[in-house]
């Protein structure tokens, strides 16, 4: 199986803050990457897929890049609505997909 | 407008059973592949199967043998028959469609609990 590791586990921040969040595979993924934003009681959502591609409906303050074994979330700048848990999830070796362990994201 | 509603949660016993719906409208359930996806309380993502439009299906090592996805075309529903219960078990679960891509759309998610 393919093993997601995000970092941080968790982070604190500030509105208006630039944020990054890393993602490392056990192997090379190409770019079978997304990432997903989740919220306490909610189903997750679709971010950026296909490693860097910014699913409809999605501001453009996040963006995605990385291919390989290495990737990156970047928020360029921290709204209130953005404080959520955000997870990698590879989908190389589809069926079998696999999430990183999630990075909380929490208001300093 | 699409729609996923997940059903069929509940308090179960270890060794019991338990069988999941996922209602879909706004798109045909039969022409995308369908996974469901568990969170067990204050932890992560885990994929558990999915069926692709073809009708082939996939599970993870946790839960094969144990659990069947299914789908039934007329009612446009998704199905998760889950025997042989567990506590690890216990998780809400969520049915989406094409995880990973733009066509992307999860449920709302329905928990399932295994406990004596």
């Amino acid at each position: 199986d393919i093993q997601m590791t995000q970092s941080p586990s968790s982070l604190s921040a500030s509105v208006g803050d630039r944020v990054t969040i890393t993602c490392r595979a056990s192997q090379s993924i190409s770019s079978y990457l997304n990432w997903y934003q989740q919220k306490p009681g909610k189903a997750p959502k679709l971010l950026i897929y296909a490693a860097s591609s910014l699913q409809s409906g999605v501001p453009s303050r996040f963006s995605g890049s990385g291919s390989g074994t290495d990737f990156t979330l970047t928020i360029s700048s921290l709204q209130p609505e953005d404080f959520a848990t955000y997870y990698c999830q590879q989908s190389y070796s589809t069926p079998s997909i696999t999430f990183g362990q999630g990075t909380r994201l929490e208001i300093k | 407008e699409v729609q996923l509603v997940e059903s069929g949660g509940g308090l179960v016993q270890p060794g019991g059973s338990l069988r999941l719906s996922c209602a879909a409208s706004g798109f045909t359930v039969s022409s995308n592949y369908m996974s469901w996806v568990r969170q067990a309380p204050g932890k992560g993502l885990e994929w558990v199967s999915v069926i692709y439009s073809g009708g082939s299906t996939y599970y993870a090592d946790s839960v094969k043998g144990r659990f069947t996805i299914s789908r039934d075309n007329s009612k446009n529903t998704l199905y998760l028959q889950m025997n042989s219960l567990r506590a690890e078990d216990t998780a809400v679960y969520y049915c989406a469609r094409a995880v990973g891509f733009n066509r992307d759309y999860w449920g709302q998610g329905t928990l399932v609990t295994v406990s004596s």
